[in-house]
C-alpha cells in the first residue's frame, strides 16, 4: 500500500515564478491537508480538503496561495509570483476522515526560491 | 490560541532512556500525536493520546495529563537511529483538524 506521494520532491524557482507542488493521498483517504515548515521552525497548517472541496484554509496566506483537489487527481498546491521567504519544506499529509484521524505524511517538497 | 512548546535538543547515550517532555496550551483539545522526523524526511507517527494516561507501544511510550496540560514520550534502549527530532502536536477537536505542533526536539543519541 503505497504512502502519501509528493511530486516533485525539489524544486527551484526564480523570484516572480509560479510553483506547483502535487500530493497523492494514501489509497482510502479523502482527506488532504497541507503544511509548510520553514528552517528551524515547527510545521504551520495551511489548508484541509476533501474531495473538490477547501474545508479549512485559516493557515493559508490570502494572497499568491492556493489550493485544490479535484475529483480526479491529485491535491495541488499553488504559489504564484513567489518569493525569497517562500522557500520551504511543503508537506502534505492523508487521513482516511476527519476529526482524530491519524495524518500520514508524505516526503515533502523542499522549493528554493531563488 | 494554541501554543505548543517542548526542548529544542537532548542528547542521550545508546541503551538509554529518554524522557521528551510536551507542554500545550490550546483553545480546545482532542488529543496529542508525537511524530519522528529524521532530517530531510516526513514525519512519521509514533503515537496517539486522548485520554489520560500512558500508553505503551514496544520501546516507546507516550504519556498524558489533560488537566496539567502536559505529554512526555518515553523511549527505552535507545538505538543511534532514534537520532531524530521528535515532533509534538495537538489536535483542537472537532471543526478544526489541523494539527498544531511545536518546533520538535533534536535527539542525539551518542555510543
Amino acid at each position: 500500500n503505497a504512502g502519501v506521494m509528493q511530486n516533485p520532491r525539489h524544486l527551484v524557482r526564480r523570484r516572480g515564478q509560479e510553483a506547483r507542488l502535487r500530493c497523492s493521498p494514501m489509497k482510502g483517504h479523502s482527506h488532504v491537508y497541507w503544511y509548510r515548515q520553514l528552517p528551524e521552525e515547527g510545521l504551520k497548517f495551511m489548508v484541509y480538503l476533501q474531495k473538490e472541496n477547501i474545508i479549512d484554509e485559516s493557515g493559508m496566506p490570502k494572497e499568491r496561495f492556493s489550493a485544490e483537489f479535484p475529483k480526479e487527481g491529485p491535491s495541488i498546491l499553488r504559489i504564484q509570483q513567489v518569493v525569497r521567504g517562500d522557500s520551504a519544506a511543503y508537506f502534505c499529509a492523508s487521513s482516511p476522515g476527519y476529526d482524530t484521524d491519524t495524518q500520514y505524511f508524505g516526503p515533502g517538497t523542499r522549493l528554493t526560491v531563488l | 490560541g494554541q501554543n505548543i512548546d517542548q526542548p529544542t535538543e537532548m542528547t542521550a547515550t545508546e541503551g538509554a532512556i529518554v524522557q521528551i517532555n510536551c507542554t500545550y496550551q490550546t483553545s480546545g483539545f482532542n488529543g496529542l500525536f508525537w511524530y519522528q522526523q529524521h532530517a530531510g524526511e516526513a514525519p512519521t507517527f509514533l503515537s496517539y493520546n486522548v485520554l489520560d494516561g500512558l500508553e505503551e507501544k514496544g520501546r516507546f511510550s507516550s504519556f498524558l495529563s489533560r488537566s496539567k496540560g502536559y505529554s512526555y514520550l518515553l523511549l527505552k534502549e535507545l538505538q543511534m537511529k532514534d537520532s531524530a527530532s521528535y515532533l509534538c502536536a495537538s489536535h483542537s477537536g472537532a471543526g478544526s483538524y489541523q494539527l498544531t505542533f511545536g518546533k520538535g526536539t533534536k535527539l542525539s543519541v551518542i555510543p
